[in-house]
């Protein structure tokens, strides 16, 4: 049980496009949804943390404008990175939580490549 | 605030030899400790956890002891596989923060047949 999942799981974009990602609870409701970035040999860093129904919390640093969370079900929540530059190119992982699951569990992750 | 030390990679050891990853943590109170794993490619895996003092956390032959004392939650495997290579994040969870998950830097490790 705890499955989450993550689409796509790679996607190259052009500089200046929006891309979504979606994250997914496939056996439990998540109330709470995390986003996570990870560079090339570093650890996570939490960009926001997100309710159902309710807007993102987002980090010192983070522009909310930029990227944009939505979590509109028990089910899915999406990141949409605005105008994309290279710099936004990372790897993207999100993490869910809710009901009797009282643990982070991790999607596969999206690698976001910006040309 | 709280944060995690996790020991510099890569460790490259031959298949069967003893694992130990250390990880040391700084936090108030009685956090919550983790090691997680992630396999190249892919997202993290919770590999183990312990909810208070002297706890042992183990699961697929990995075991990790919370110490208070030493605020230490080292990761150890008796006879490790090329399989287990990886990386391996040790993370904290304050008692007062549900949700706020801090990790350590990640330590890859390469098992060699």
């Amino acid at each position: 049980g705890a499955v989450v999942s993550q689409h796509p799981s790679r996607v190259i974009c052009k500089s200046g496009t929006s891309v979504k990602i979606e994250c997914r609870s496939l056996d439990f409701q998540a109330t709470t949804m995390f986003w996570y970035r990870q560079f090339p040999k570093q650890s996570l860093m939490l960009m926001a943390t997100s309710n159902e129904g309710s807007k993102a919390t987002y980090e010192q640093g983070v522009e909310k404008d930029k990227f944009l969370i939505n979590h509109a079900s028990l089910t899915l929540s999406t990141l949409t990175v605005t105008s994309a530059h290279p710099e936004d190119s990372s790897f993207y992982i999100c993490s869910a939580k809710g009901g009797i699951v009282n643990e982070q569990y991790f999607g596969p992750g999206t690698r976001l490549t910006v040309t | 605030g709280d944060s995690v030390t996790q020991m510099e990679g890569p460790v490259t050891l031959s298949e069967e030899a003893f694992l130990t990853i250390n990880c040391t943590y700084t936090a108030t109170g009685y956090p919550s400790l983790f090691w997680y794993v992630q396999y190249p490619g892919e997202g993290l895996q919770l590999l183990l956890k312990a909810t208070k003092a002297d706890d042992k956390g183990s699961n697929k032959g990995f075991e990790a002891t919370y110490r208070k004392e030493t605020t230490s939650f080292h990761l150890e495997k008796g006879s490790v596989q090329v399989s287990d290579s990886a990386v391996y994040f040790c993370a904290l969870r304050p008692n007062n923060a549900g949700n706020m998950l801090t990790f350590g830097g990640g330590t890859r490790l390469m098992v060699k047949p």
